[in-house]
């Protein structure tokens, strides 16, 4: 089955800083989801990215299809930012995520 | 519009127990998936539900089923609990069909095997 790598595992930034996570797919997805975990565990959408480039506020996504990556950029990070993020993809109604991301940001 | 709904948000059972899980799609929605997240094995993948049929699974013992109702509810049991199953059950709903296949998310729920 398609696997999900996320990198890296673990970061941690000062308040403002920017930084980029990314994730690897063994194979070719037609849907990849970018998602923040919230502390009470729900799943929040950032982005639903198969393809191409996508902005929302201080976030950014880039999925590189036929490389078969996404990159998730945050800038000018703050401590709200802070908690683990996921890449999932897949086919419909079955989504593959990776270990995800825990981020921590310093005031 | 209202999310995803998933009942209830916590509980605790008895090992050999059974429990069931209930999930409410995005109205419009056909498509429920259930996954179980747990520290050791991440984000896993139990089945995906159509239309009332089954239209994927995940490699999970006979002992999780779940079921969709015609009004696109989805309900999840799991049988002779184990400690094992302690986990975050999460439910997410997408329209099933078409180009367009993000997921939505329900806040999960926790259950302790004890």
């Amino acid at each position: 089955g398609i696997q999900v790598e996320q990198s890296p595992p673990d970061l941690i930034l000062q308040e403002g800083a920017n930084s980029t996570l990314r994730c690897n797919f063994s194979d070719s997805v037609n849907n990849l989801q970018w998602f923040h975990q919230n502390p009470w565990g729900q799943l929040i959408n950032l982005f639903y990215i198969p393809s191409g480039t996508k902005q929302n506020g201080r976030l950014s996504a880039t999925t590189v299809a036929t490389e078969r990556y996404s990159l998730l950029y945050i800038s000018s990070s703050q401590t709200t930012d802070s908690g683990v993020y996921f890449c999932a993809g897949g086919s419909q109604g079955n989504l593959i995520f990776g270990k995800g991301t825990k981020l921590s940001v310093k005031p | 519009k209202a999310g995803v709904t998933q009942t209830p948000r916590y509980l605790i059972k008895t090992r050999g127990q059974q429990v069931t899980l209930s999930c409410s799609p995005i109205s419009g929605h056909r498509s429920v998936s259930w996954y179980q997240q747990t520290p050791g094995q991440g984000l896993q993948f139990l089945f995906e539900y159509f239309s009332e049929t089954q239209r994927n699974k995940g490699n999970f013992p006979g002992r999780f089923s779940g079921r969709q109702f015609s009004n696109s509810r989805s309900e999840m049991n799991v049988s002779t609990l184990e400690l094992g199953d302690s986990a975050l059950y999460l439910c997410a709903s997408s329209p099933g069909t078409g180009m367009n296949t993000e997921a939505f998310f329900g806040q999960g729920t926790r259950l302790t095997v004890v």
